[in-house]
């Protein structure tokens, strides 16, 4: 495995509904992002993390739960969900936040029936 | 805030032609990064190429090259001899340096849809 890796690639789930995004990265990196690309709209960051610590959480609502348990694993968990939640999500990892680049995961598409 | 904008949803070019990807963008910054990034149909959102601020040489990466005007606020994209394989999303980004532990984040553009044709 190389790069930045994203499971599932593809999520249908129901509003009740509990589950969980994985990423990866395999590049060495220190921070690792959550972005929500939704259709028509810039990408939006959603967490941030440096080190394992959240450094960012840019007004998500709760439902959205990041997890981060050493600095090559990032979760994001989802419980009860809006179907406005539908979306791409985005991962992404740099060697550290300060003006480091972003490498991208290839993205899982949700979809929230 | 900064804020990115481009003004191009979508464009088209013929294969081995060149094309050029406008991006503007607003700061009261001095010292950041300027980024351009394709998102083919397979979503993968991958690097172009990446600008600093404090650069005055632009950046070249291949075939793709940019036109950074710091005082204009503008940070174009050229890509020459097109391949049907640049067919993507190109998103322009930005980041501001920081010299904390605090997050840089990206801010992006719209997108502009670039679609090479034969």
């Amino acid at each position: 495995e190389t790069g930045v890796t994203q499971t599932p690639r593809h999520l249908v789930m129901g509003m009740t509904n509990k589950k969980s995004l994985k990423c990866e990265q395999h590049l060495g990196h220190n921070a690792m992002y959550w972005y929500k690309q939704s259709a028509k709209k810039p990408l939006e960051l959603m967490f941030v993390y440096n080190f394992k610590e959240q450094t960012e959480n840019n007004s998500v609502p709760s439902r959205f739960s990041p997890e981060c348990p050493n600095s090559s694993h990032l979760f994001l968990h989802l419980h009860t969900l809006q179907p406005e939640d539908s979306a791409l999500y985005l991962c992404a990892s740099s060697q550290g936040p300060l003006g480091g680049t972003q490498y991208f995961g290839p993205g899982t598409r949700l979809l929230v029936l | 805030a900064q804020t990115v904008t481009q003004s191009q949803p979508e464009m088209s070019v013929q294969e081995a032609e060149t094309v050029t990807l406008s991006c503007t963008y607003d700061t009261s910054e001095s010292n950041y990064y300027l980024f351009w990034y394709k998102q083919p149909p397979s979503r993968q959102m991958i690097l172009v190429i990446r600008q600093e601020a404090y650069k005055q040489q632009n950046a070249t990466e291949n075939r793709f090259s940019v036109n950074f005007q710091k005082a204009a606020k503008s940070f174009s994209l050229k890509i020459s001899d097109s391949q049907l394989g640049d067919t993507a999303m190109y998103f322009c980004a930005f980041m501001k340096h920081v010299n904390t532990g605090t997050a840089s984040k990206l801010t992006f553009g719209t997108g502009t849809r670039l679609q090479v044709t034969l």
